[in-house]
């Protein structure tokens, strides 16, 4: 397996355009988390999802954000409108939810909000 | 919710010394502690974890120790090496892998050949 697959790897926009972040996790993992990796505040987690169902939401920033996860295969993470202050990577991480409990990682986006 | 600490936030050690990274954790409930490190401009990947039912692992040059009274866990590399370097994250889970994984704030570990 190519390991947890997301896109766009570095992405610069200007304030109150839409920013959309792509993630593919490992087949057959059932779970699928959504961080947000900041000098100031670390890593955060956004939102998880169980089987393509959110299971929490509660770090999700605010309305600007929203998440989707259609199928097994895939997820987005939406901003609109983004704002400098979301200038951060954005890790998207899968597991099995199984014994084993290691979250993989993706390569993370790095968002820059001008 | 879980409360993670984690100290020091900068390490420095030389090269062959032995480094030490503290956490601390709110919930007596969390029963899952991993360790993830960080390297620079790379992605956070498991390097070691231990569950409540045990005090200690060890996996090589690196260990970590778990005190469920106190509600703290560590994490101890030996013999430290240049390509020890990177940020270190503690977590604390009350199930691994299907939960929330509540992350420390990151140590960055610095080997000084």
């Amino acid at each position: 397996d190519a390991g947890v697959i997301q896109s766009p790897r570095h992405e610069v926009t200007e304030m109150g355009q839409e920013v959309t972040l792509r993630c593919k996790p490992i087949s057959g993992h059932d779970y699928l988390f959504w961080y947000r990796q900041t000098m100031m505040r670390g890593l955060e987690l956004l939102i998880y999802f169980n089987n393509n169902v959110p299971i929490d939401d509660s770090g999700m920033p605010e309305d600007r954000f929203s998440a989707k996860m259609p199928n097994a295969s895939f997820s987005t993470l939406k901003i609109q409108p983004s704002e400098p202050r979301d200038s951060a990577v954005y890790f998207c991480a899968s597991s099995s939810g199984h014994y084993t409990g290691e979250l993989f990682f993706g390569e993370g986006s790095r968002l820059t909000v001008l | 919710g879980e409360n993670v600490e984690q100290h020091p936030s900068t390490l420095s050690v030389q090269e062959g010394d032995s480094a030490v990274i503290k956490c601390t954790y709110s919930d007596s409930a969390s029963n899952y502690f991993p360790w993830y490190k960080q390297e620079l401009g790379k992605r956070p990947q498991l390097i070691i974890d231990i569950r409540s039912n045990v005090g200690e692992k060890k996996d090589q040059r690196i260990a970590v120790t778990l005190n469920k009274t106190a509600k703290h866990f560590s994490l101890h590399i030996t013999e430290t090496q240049p390509e020890d370097s990177a940020v270190y994250f503690c977590a604390a889970s009350i199930k691994a892998g299907a939960n929330n994984l509540f992350f420390g704030t990151g140590t960055r570990l610095t080997v000084i050949p």
